[in-house]
């Protein structure tokens, strides 16, 4: 089993949907989470980052962590055709090199 | 502007032949990092390195090599032994401690295909 799983989609959704992009991990000790944007043959860029569980909110995005569940969301409100794009979760424990899901292709059409 | 310059950004190698990856950084980071993305297979990590001189394996190190005689710099080197190297590959970048460790900062990648 990989250590964090991720459904690769692709996701449509219309514009202004409230989207919710998902992820679940194996590792207990995985404590940092973090959700990268990556436009097509872009370098993915840092969305959000969360230690430990709880809610962060920024601006339209929220990141979610359930370590109970070892579930990790981000939602994105009011979502626009420039969110269209690649996101992808990764977790770590702190002292190892960060682990990737494989990424959810999202389509936000006008 | 600081960040992380990946060159060159497309690149085509004839098989046999080894290709060396440049990844240069002025965030002052003192660890990086080599991932390879492969349509619907996600970022797998090829080679990393914390401190100069010195480097570890990731999952998928065959075929590959790296050096890190700078920490400015950690080329990549995807040499005839890897059977599948047309690929798009990311080099990063990140603080070893302190607010921000262990959050990479990505280049904007460079494209390999082997003809």
């Amino acid at each position: 089993q990989k250590e964090v799983e991720q459904d690769p989609g692709p996701l449509s959704v219309p514009e202004g949907a409230i989207v919710s992009l998902n992820c679940t991990y194996s590792n207990s000790a995985f404590q940092y989470f973090m959700w990268y944007r990556q436009y097509s043959r872009k370098g993915p860029e840092l969305l959000m980052y969360t230690y430990s569980s709880g809610n962060k909110e920024d601006g339209r995005f929220t990141a979610q962590v359930d370590k109970s569940s070892k579930y990790i969301s981000l939602f994105i409100r009011d979502s626009q055709p420039s969110d269209s794009a690649t996101y992808l979760c990764a977790s770590n424990s702190g002292n190892t090199p960060l682990v990737f899901g494989k990424g959810t292709r999202l389509s936000v059409i006008a | 502007d600081g960040g992380i310059t990946q060159s060159p950004k497309y690149l085509f190698r004839k098989e046999g032949q080894n290709v060396t990856l440049s990844c240069e950084q002025n965030l002052n980071h003192d660890a990086m990092y080599w991932y390879r993305q492969d349509p619907g297979q996600g970022l797998r990590l090829i080679y990393y390195s914390q401190i100069v001189n010195d480097f570890q394996k990731g999952d998928i190190a065959e075929g590959y090599s790296v050096s890190r005689e700078k920490k400015e710099s950690f080329p990549l080197t995807v040499t005839s032994a890897q059977k599948n190297p047309t690929a798009f590959y990311l080099c990063a970048s990140s603080r070893e401690t302190g607010p921000g460790a262990n959050v990479l900062t990505f280049g904007a990648g460079s494209r390999l295909t082997v003809l």
